[in-house]
C-alpha cells in the first residue's frame, strides 16, 4: 500500500494476556518508529529502528514491552502479561531517514484496552 | 535526558488572528525542528520544519528557531478554524540515526 499500515485498528484484551501489534511501513522507508499516546496526552517515544543498525530501544517503559524488525520491512511491538496503564493507541511511523530525517508518515494506530 | 517542553493550552484565538505556539528543549545538541498538526482522532501529520536560526516561512506558517535559547515557534497568521488541532514540536538531536522525540503538544482552538 501507500501508506503505513498497522494492525489491529482496534485491540480489546484482558489483563495479563499478550498481545502483538504489527506495523508494515512505506516501502523504502529505512526508518521506523513506535510511539505510544495515551488519552489526551502527547507521543511517548518508544523505539526507532533505522536499517540494520541497533535500535534504540531507550523509550521502552518496562522489560514487558519488545519490537522486533527484519531488515527495513514489518515490525512487531509485543507486550507481554499486559496491564491496566498499557490501555493506549500506538502509532507506527515511518520515514527516509537518510534523505529527510524527522519527515514521518504515521499509520492509524493501533488502539489497546486493558480490561 | 531529552525533554521537548510545551504549554498543553488550550490556546484559544479568534478567527483571523495569529496564533503563537512555543516549544523549548533541553538538549543543545539539536539539529533539527518539527512542527506536527495532529487532528483529534487523527494521526500527525508534518506542517513545518526548520534547521537554522531565525525564521522559516511557508504560506500563513512561519516557524522561528533560536538555539542560544533553545527555543523553537509555530505562527499562524490568519488562523482559521480548520486549525483548531494540537499541535506537536519535535526535535531530532542529530541530522539522521536519532529518534525523534515529541512534546505533548499545545491544543488550539480558532472561534469563528
Amino acid at each position: 500500500g501507500a501508506g503505513v499500515s498497522q494492525s489491529p485498528s482496534n485491540k480489546v484484551t484482558e489483563k495479563g494476556k499478550d498481545v502483538e501489534l504489527r506495523c508494515d511501513p512505506i516501502s523504502g522507508h529505512t526508518a521506523l518508529y513506535w510511539y505510544r499516546q495515551r488519552l489526551g496526552q502527547g507521543l511517548e517515544f518508544l523505539i526507532y529502528f533505522q536499517g540494520n543498525s541497533a535500535p534504540d530501544k531507550s523509550g521502552l517503559p518496562s522489560d514487558r514491552f519488545s519490537a522486533e524488525r527484519t531488515g527495513e520491512s514489518v515490525s512487531t511491538l509485543t507486550i507481554q502479561r499486559t496491564q491496566q496503564e498499557d490501555s493506549a493507541v500506538y502509532l507506527c511511523a515511518s520515514s527516509r531517514d537518510r534523505v529527510f530525517p524527522g519527515e514521518l508518515f504515521f499509520g492509524e494506530g493501533s488502539r489497546l484496552t486493558v480490561l | 535526558q531529552k525533554e521537548v517542553e510545551q504549554n498543553s493550552g488550550p490556546l484559544s484565538v479568534p478567527e483571523g488572528a495569529i496564533a503563537s505556539l512555543n516549544c523549548t528543549y533541553s538538549d543543545r545538541g539539536s539539529q533539527s525542528f518539527f512542527w506536527y498538526r495532529q487532528y483529534s482522532g487523527k494521526s500527525p501529520e508534518l506542517i513545518m520544519f526548520i534547521y537554522s536560526n531565525g525564521d522559516k516561512e511557508d504560506g500563513r506558517f512561519t516557524a522561528q528557531l533560536n538555539k542560544a535559547s533553545q527555543y523553537v515557534s509555530l505562527l499562524i497568521r490568519d488562523s482559521q478554524p480548520s486549525d483548531s488541532a494540537t499541535y506537536l514540536c519535535a526535535v531530532n538531536i542529530g541530522w539522521a540515526g536519532t529518534a525523534l522525540i515529541f512534546g505533548k503538544g499545545t491544543t488550539l482552538s480558532v472561534s469563528s
